[in-house]
């Protein structure tokens, strides 16, 4: 059964500290989403790839957020210095986008639950 | 820009009682349209989606939406609803951006609680 893997599934850490979150998508997907999800704001998106490139990031506060795909297998959010309004769960999903381009699903991953303190 | 807009935030239902939750999207060109549910504590998982065709699209559970395009509107129904349908619905839409990607944009959710 397929699915798209996050770790941690929960990360607790001080203010201004590093903390990166990994998503492994499902094989052969091509389009990898970050979301946040927050009681006040909903689902947020972050940043999205296609192919391993940044498509749009523009959800990103630029400052300390940072998105990057090493590789097919391997997506990173990366929070530096971290804080408390950053608390939040963080939701990796895939998705694989044909010629028609937009006619995808994203799968979701289980999510990371950042508690920054 | 575009958005979609769900209109009721919190929803209660008795077991047995039908359910229509309402969704509205502002988007000129052509959508995909989903529905997707978050059961207390899990990631969000796919109810059905509208691509193309027939536009009252039957998903998994007993859930079905419908899609008006005159009215902008994908809502979701359920003829009779289940304690375990307590969750949070989210409606989106698939938009293409600028550089001739897409993105997904979801609505703020609708929590729906069912008493047993």
């Amino acid at each position: 059964d397929a699915r798209v893997t996050q770790t941690p599934r929960d990360k607790v850490t001080e203010m201004g500290q590093e903390v990166t979150m990994r998503c492994q998508p499902i094989l052969g997907h091509n389009t990898v989403f970050w979301y946040r999800q927050t009681m006040m704001q909903g689902l947020e998106l972050l940043a999205y790839f296609r192919n391993r490139a940044p498509l749009d990031d523009s959800g990103m506060p630029k400052d300390r957020f940072s998105a990057e795909m090493p590789d097919a297998t391997l997506a990173t959010l990366k929070i530096q210095p971290s804080e408390p309004r950053d608390s939040a769960v963080y939701f990796c999903a895939s998705g694989l986008v044909g010629t028609g381009d937009w006619d995808t699903e994203a799968f979701f991953g289980q999510g990371t639950r950042l508690t920054v303190v | 820009a575009q958005s979609v807009s769900q209109h009721n935030h919190h929803v209660i239902l008795s077991e047995a009682a039908s359910l229509e939750l309402g969704c509205n999207y502002s988007y000129g060109g052509t959508v995909n349209l989903f529905w997707y549910v978050q059961y207390p504590g899990q990631h969000l998982q796919l109810l059905l989606k509208y691509f193309s065709g027939d536009p009252l699209v039957k998903g998994i559970k007993g859930f079905e939406a419908e899609f008006i395009k005159s009215k902008f509107s994908f809502n979701l129904r359920k003829p009779s609803v289940q304690w375990s349908d307590t969750a949070e619905y989210f409606c989106a839409v698939n938009a293409q951006t600028s550089t001739g990607g897409f993105k997904t944009i979801f609505g703020a959710g609708t929590r729906l609680f069912v008493k047993a």
